[in-house]
């Protein structure tokens, strides 16, 4: 089962900064966070990834609480392109090997 | 760096038969290939894990008879789905992690299949 739970929706104005909660309480010392987005019909893009300290890219900021129990995306400057589904996802170790277990993740729609 | 090219993207087949989905990197090598289906308006739901020279691990609820994994080359992984039923018709996407040490994950771009 994922680790992590989004709000279903959100949506934001073009030009505006768009910050997407995620709750994962139950995770681990040693499991890392995860953000992917998915537009219609394609395979998932990697945005960025954390453990404990917070991350800046060319894409977006991943803020993590100090408890990691949540963490916060942030695309400053969202575009209509922007528009996805956000997937926030903790990645586990199971069955021998690290795996990516997809939650329901959040639809953003960005507003013109 | 550290693409893994899906094919086909498309493709439609009679409701029996079977049908086979190539996953390749192509500038890293893979020793594991993830494989994940999506029904529309659904999430990804991880299917099997291949490991490149051994069987692959299969998620409670999946087939292994029906989905065939093979995983013998660390840049060819193939989903073959085995007496397709229109409940199969689904997008399929594979995923890789990267080398280098930063652990992400690259997607394939997708396989939808429509049995018909």
């Amino acid at each position: 089962d994922a680790k992590t739970t989004q709000p279903p929706s959100m949506d934001c104005a073009e030009g505006r900064a768009a910050n997407l909660p995620c709750n994962h309480s139950t995770i681990s010392g040693n499991e890392y966070v995860y953000w992917y987005r998915q537009i219609h019909s394609q395979g998932p893009q990697y945005i960025i990834h954390g453990l404990k300290n917070n991350e800046t890219n060319e894409m977006a900021s991943l803020i993590i609480t100090e408890d990691r129990k949540s963490s916060t995306l942030i695309l400053p400057h969202a575009t209509l392109r922007d528009t996805a589904v956000y997937y926030c996802i903790v990645r586990s170790w199971m069955d021998s090997s690290y795996k990516l277990i997809f939650g329901s993740g959040t639809r953003l729609l960005v507003r013109p | 760096g550290a693409v893994v090219s899906q094919h086909p993207s498309r493709v439609i087949c009679k409701s029996g038969t079977s049908v086979k989905i190539e996953c390749r990197s192509l500038d890293f090598q893979a020793t594991t290939m993830f494989w994940y289906r999506q029904f529309p308006k659904q999430s990804l739901m991880l299917m099997a894990t291949s490991n490149e020279g051994s069987k692959a691990t299969y998620e409670q609820g999946v087939e292994k008879d029906k989905f065939l994994i093979n995983h013998a080359s660390l840049t060819l992984s193939t989903l073959t789905v085995t007496s397709a039923h229109p409940e199969d018709s689904s997008f399929y996407i594979c995923s890789a992690p990267r080398q280098g040490g930063d652990y992400g994950y690259t997607f394939g771009s997708g396989t939808r299949l429509t049995v018909v």
